[in-house]
């Protein structure tokens, strides 16, 4: 069965800042993955996604994200943090990988970026 | 371009009633997916839809059901509420035979269950 883990329940980073957010995945062949952002009451807005390709994927906002095969990681990166950013962070990986829209998403890390 | 709409946003209801949330997918999309976040945690599949039958289910109880109708919204119904049905409700929307294509999903429907 697929699935991703968040190892951090909470980020926490000054303002300007470069900010990590870290995933992990287990998975049976190519990895789908993908990153949204949850803002309070709010549903989930989609970041970025790795399919195939470059393992540097850019997003939404600044956000980026970097495919490591050998590590099994797809950490979310921002090279200048905003109190913006504020928000509840999901990684997610489709199961099966090439199959229909399922999702599997991690439990989610709290980014607190403070002024 | 309206993105993906659901209804209601906020619902009390008692235990053993029955409740129904609707959703619009995204326009152009054709498959919705329902999802159970309950506080504290990630988003739970709960199940698919795709050309007005279920295609993928999660692990839950057969009291949840739905349906999609001819236009692609969907509805989420929920009989036998439990208190542990209290959580956030979302809908996702995408396009069928784009593999590589993202879900959008809605703003939610909070449920809370007294």
């Amino acid at each position: 069965a697929q699935s991703v883990a968040q190892p951090e329940d909470q980020v926490n980073v000054a303002e300007g800042n470069p900010l990590t957010v870290k995933c992990t995945y287990s998975v049976s062949g190519n990895p789908y993955l993908f990153w949204y952002v949850q803002y309070p009451n709010r549903g989930l807005q989609f970041l970025l996604k790795y399919i195939t390709g470059d393992n540097l994927v850019k997003g939404s906002y600044g956000f980026e994200a970097e495919f490591n095969k050998s590590q099994t990681s797809f950490h979310l990166k921002k090279p200048s943090a905003l109190v913006s950013d504020s928000a509840l962070y999901f990684c997610a990986v489709r199961d099966p990988p090439g199959g229909y829209n399922k999702l599997i998403f991690g439990a989610g890390t709290r980014l607190a970026v403070h002024p | 371009d309206a993105g993906v709409t659901q209804s209601p946003t906020h619902l009390i209801k008692t235990r053993g009633q029955q409740v129904t949330l609707r959703c619009s997918p995204k326009s152009g999309h054709d498959t919705v997916s329902w999802y159970q976040q309950a506080l504290g945690q990630g988003p739970q599949f709960i199940f698919q839809y795709y050309e007005e039958e279920e295609r993928q289910r999660g692990n839950f109880p057969d009291r949840f059901s739905g349906h999609q109708f001819p236009n692609y919204s969907s509805e989420l119904n929920v009989n036998a509420l439990l208190l542990g049905d209290s959580a956030l409700y979302l809908c996702a929307s995408s396009l069928e035979g784009r593999g590589n294509t993202e879900a959008f999903f809605g703003q939610g429907t909070r449920l809370t269950v007294v």
